[in-house]
């Protein structure tokens, strides 16, 4: 099956620590894209990739890092520095940048105490 | 700066009932507008995309229109059932240099009583 996967599905980590939520996909799309969502808030977009080897920050890139060595998988770091780090992340793809559909993974829960 | 709203923000309807779900966006430079499911705790299911070139998308019991010039689209579900109960957002791709980012309104939680 073709699609985009998420894990874990929960995660809890102590404040201080760097954690990184994983995205794989298998449907050969060259963009990818991570975004946060809070309650009563929109998604907001994080870091975004047209390529490999290529990312840009998106609206709210503070705290956040990523990677995109393989084109089937941009990881995010959630590092020490994003002040709010609880939150439902949630990664996506698309064939390309420009006017085409972008798919979701079915997202990680990430909760710091 | 793009703006998406969504009225309103909850909605309860019996079932069978035909309902109107309503997305406003405030910059009418658009790539194109995007229809998302999401239910409880899950991911974005996709459920219609309309290219800003297109006035109107149809899938199954779903319908969804776009008007450029007055900010506007609505997606229209018919006979509406029990499954269908979910958020629903809508998402505009905003031109921004290369970028095709989508700016998500808060969503629409639609309850469907059996």
């Amino acid at each position: 099956d073709g699609g985009i996967t998420q894990s874990p599905k929960y995660l809890f980590r102590k404040e201080g620590q760097n954690v990184t939520l994983s995205c794989e996909q298998n449907l050969n799309h060259d963009a990818m894209y991570w975004y946060r969502q809070d309650p009563g808030q929109g998604l907001r977009l994080i870091y975004y990739s047209q390529i490999v080897n290529d990312f840009q920050k998106g609206d709210i890139a503070e705290g956040y890092s990523v990677s995109r060595e393989k084109k089937e998988s941009f990881p995010l770091t959630v590092t020490s520095a994003q002040k709010n780090p609880t939150a439902f992340y949630l990664c996506a793809s698309s064939i390309s940048q420009g006017s085409y559909e972008q798919y979701f993974g079915p997202g990680t829960r990430l909760t710091v105490t | 700066k793009q703006e998406v709203t969504q009225i309103p923000a909850a909605l309860s309807v019996p079932e069978g009932e035909n309902l109107v779900l309503n997305c406003s966006f405030t910059d009418s430079a658009i790539y194109n507008l995007q229809w998302f499911r999401q239910d409880p705790g899950k991911g974005l299911t996709s459920l219609l995309l309309i290219q800003s070139s297109q006035r109107e998308q149809t899938s199954g019991r779903l319908n969804a229109s776009l008007d450029k010039s007055s900010g506007r689209s609505t997606l229209y579900i018919a006979a509406s059932q029990p499954g269908d109960s979910a958020t629903y957002l809508c998402a505009v791709g905003n031109y921004g240099g290369a970028t095709n980012k989508l700016i998500f309104g808060t969503g629409t939680l639609l309850a469907v009583q059996p």
